[in-house]
């Protein structure tokens, strides 16, 4: 069974960029049919979907967020990564990494959630 | 964007009761690419359906999905005390993938 965690700094500075790295543990991150995606949650809040990507690299991302954010995958250390620039305190959220079924579209194994707070 | 809206914000029930939880498209979604999911306090979301009324692997029967187009519905049989939680419901039928604003089940 797939395992996700993942990691980062937990208080970023508004405008500055906010990276979060996904370990994927119990199955190749390029060995499977899955997708990679990304979601997040602001307090309180319902979920927003942010954006996935396959293992070869192809990206599809939210329209709301596409021209801040960029996901990666890093096949040599079975992670995939988020990377959001210019952020504000609207940005504040547990983010959470997920694989994505992309027969059915859904999101099935999940990681625990990493709470960011932008602040100065 | 398809808006998902689901209703009601609020059900308070007690244990061993049904619940009705109703999520309503903003414009049509095939039944394969609708999901419901439960979320607990400091827990990440749980898929519990697919593919509108496919249940996810080790979910209990008495979690049942339905529904087609714009209207989709997740059904708790008889509450169990575990069962009180968050519900989400998903599509991503047309880009972007996008969630309902969620329904909280309590403990009446």
């Amino acid at each position: 069974q797939l395992q996700l965690q993942e990691s980062g700094p937990g208080l970023v500075k508004p405008s500055e960029t906010l990276s979060l790295s996904c370990t994927v543990s119990g199955g190749s991150i390029s060995g499977t049919t899955y997708y990679w995606g990304w979601i997040r949650q602001p307090p309180g809040k319902g979920l927003e979907w942010i954006g996935n990507i396959n293992y070869s690299g192809g990206a599809y991302y939210n329209p709301s967020l596409k021209s801040r954010v960029t996901i990666s995958v890093d096949t040599s250390k079975n992670q995939f990564s988020l990377r959001l620039s210019s952020v504000t305190a609207t940005d504040t959220a547990v983010y959470y990494c997920a694989t994505y079924n992309s027969g059915w579209n859904y999101f099935d194994y999940w990681g625990q959630g990493a709470p960011v707070t932008v602040s100065s | 964007e398809i808006v998902l809206t689901q209703s009601p914000g609020t059900l308070s029930l007690s244990p061993g009761e049904r619940a009705t939880l109703s999520c309503r498209a903003s414009q049509s979604v095939s039944s394969s690419y609708l999901a419901w999911y439960q979320q607990k306090p400091g827990q990440a979301p749980r898929l519990l359906i697919y593919g509108a009324s496919s249940r996810a692997t080790a979910i209990p029967d008495r979690f049942s999905g339905s529904g087609s187009g714009t209207d989709f519905t997740l059904t708790i049989s008889r509450l169990e005390p575990e069962d009180f939680a968050v519900y989400f419901c998903q599509q991503y039928f047309i880009s972007p993938c996008t969630f309902g604003q969620g329904t909280k089940v309590e403990i009446k």
